[in-house]
């Protein structure tokens, strides 16, 4: 079946500094990624969409500037999360869907972010 | 709220008792599916039913799917230990085929 990696799968920072997770998919091309975060105990709340070469989507309420999500291939999307602080410590897990397979996205194993 | 609701939030049964949790939603969709998240891990894929289909069926699970009433259900029988973990169902709405929307989640806990 279709693999989806995230890496790091956790990360501890300082506050303020800013931390780059990525997102591949393994053995297919992924035209379109997904990006949610998770607090604890609680459901995945979907943050942005971004397609290959394209600018991200965003959702309401969530800072463009704040998460810089990049998607410049058809295998690999980045979320980069800047100036981080305490409250953005969370469980970041992105998705990734191939054209072909519409209805199915394909979930990576999530990263632990912790922010001191 | 981009959430749909699940309930119960919580359930704890014995190894062998069936589970079912339902799931309420909020806008027309294209489909329904189930998930299911070990406590600090990723999600699995469980089952996608359609919004022309009432019920399906895929090994210990059996989906239902009730359009009129914005409700879906997921029945686990003969639960065993592992089958302890968070289960959410996800929505694509019709609108937005694009997106996948999650419930609220229902923790299931399975006693030996």
């Amino acid at each position: 079946g279709a693999v989806v990696s995230q890496h790091p799968s956790w990360v501890i920072c300082k506050s303020g500094t800013s931390v780059k997770i990525e997102c591949r998919s393994l053995d297919f091309q992924a035209t379109t990624m997904f990006w949610y975060r998770q607090f604890p105990k609680q459901s995945l709340m979907l943050m942005a969409t971004s397609n290959e070469g394209s600018k991200a989507t965003y959702e309401q309420g969530v800072e463009k500037d704040k998460f810089l999500i990049n998607h410049a291939s058809l295998t690999l999307s980045t979320l980069t999360v800047t100036s981080a602080h305490p409250e953005d410590s969370s469980f970041y897990i992105c998705s990734a869907r191939e054209q072909a397979l519409y209805n199915e996205q394909f979930f990576g194993p999530g990263t632990r972010l912790t922010v001191l | 709220s981009q959430q749909g609701e699940e309930d119960p939030q919580a359930l704890s049964i014995q190894e062998g008792e069936n589970a079912t949790m339902n799931c309420s939603y909020k806008t027309s969709i294209n489909n329904l599916q189930w998930y299911r998240q070990n406590s600090g891990r990723g999600l699995v894929h469980l089952i996608l039913i359609r919004s022309n289909e009432r019920e399906k069926h895929s090994g210990r699970l059996r989906v239902t799917l009730d359009t009129s009433k914005k409700s879906s259900s997921l029945l686990i029988t003969a639960s065993r230990a592992a089958d302890t973990a968070s289960y959410f169902c996800a929505t694509v709405p019709y609108s937005s085929a694009s997106k996948i929307i999650f419930g609220s989640g229902t923790r299931l806990s399975i006693r030996p």
